[in-house]
């Protein structure tokens, strides 16, 4: 089966810009869940939904937003970058907890010049 | 807190020595403890840990969990070139908050 689906696999923005990101989950999967990854922080979590649902949200400020649709599609958005928001970010998603673990995709590389 | 701590962070070892992954975490709010291997970008699943004392194996890989220490081990022995990777130990958090807590990484390089 397919796995999970992140795009654009590589972004480059300027400070000030906002971007939005894209997650395609597994089929039937319903929850997702983002992750930010930089080298100094590791892997950091920012949010997770369930059936178009915030059910939990981690320490970022309130430029990190995102949104599930019904298909458990999810985007995340961040508005006025800041050069420190230059990371990968991860999308997971799983069934519902981590009871056949979460799969991850392969990430979008955000660059912020 | 969800502190996950893993140790070492770094390791250099030659293909068919064993190697222990150590990753030690907080107690509040814990469902399970996963592991994942990331070599370029996706973390690739290899196991969850939820009962204490029971060893989960795949092939050269197997993985423990105590949870009166609060630790959890990785082995990986015979080890080949391919395992080397980062080795990310996450906590699962329970309840109403359902996140992945990560630590830091075990850098494995294999050398031939």
């Amino acid at each position: 089966k397919a796995g999970v689906t992140q795009t654009p696999r590589y972004l480059i923005k300027t400070r000030g810009q906002q971007v939005t990101l894209s997650c395609s989950p597994i089929s039937g999967h319903r929850s997702v869940s983002w992750y930010q990854q930089t080298p100094g922080q590791g892997l950091q979590f920012l949010f997770e939904y369930f059936s178009e649902t915030q059910r939990n949200k981690g320490n970022f400020p309130g430029r990190f937003s995102g949104r599930q649709f019904s298909n458990s599609r999810s985007e995340m958005n961040v508005s006025t970058l800041e050069l420190g928001d230059s990371a990968l970010y991860l999308c997971a998603s799983s069934l519902s907890t981590a009871t056949y673990g979460y799969t991850f995709g392969s990430g979008t590389r955000l660059t912020v010049v | 807190e969800d502190k996950v701590v893993q140790s070492p962070l770094s390791l250099v070892v030659h293909e068919g020595d064993t190697v222990t992954l150590n990753c030690s975490y907080e107690v509040t709010n814990f469902r399970s403890l996963l592991w994942y291997k990331q070599e370029k970008k996706a973390p690739t699943f290899l196991f969850m840990l939820t009962s204490s004392g029971i060893e989960k194996k795949s092939g050269r890989l197997s993985s423990i969990l105590d949870k009166k220490e609060l630790f959890s081990i990785l082995n990986i022995t015979a080890t080949q070139t391919g395992d080397s990777a980062v080795y990310l130990c996450a906590r699962e958090s329970g309840g109403s908050n359902y996140k992945l807590t990560f630590g830091k990484g075990t850098l494995l390089t294999v050398n031939p």
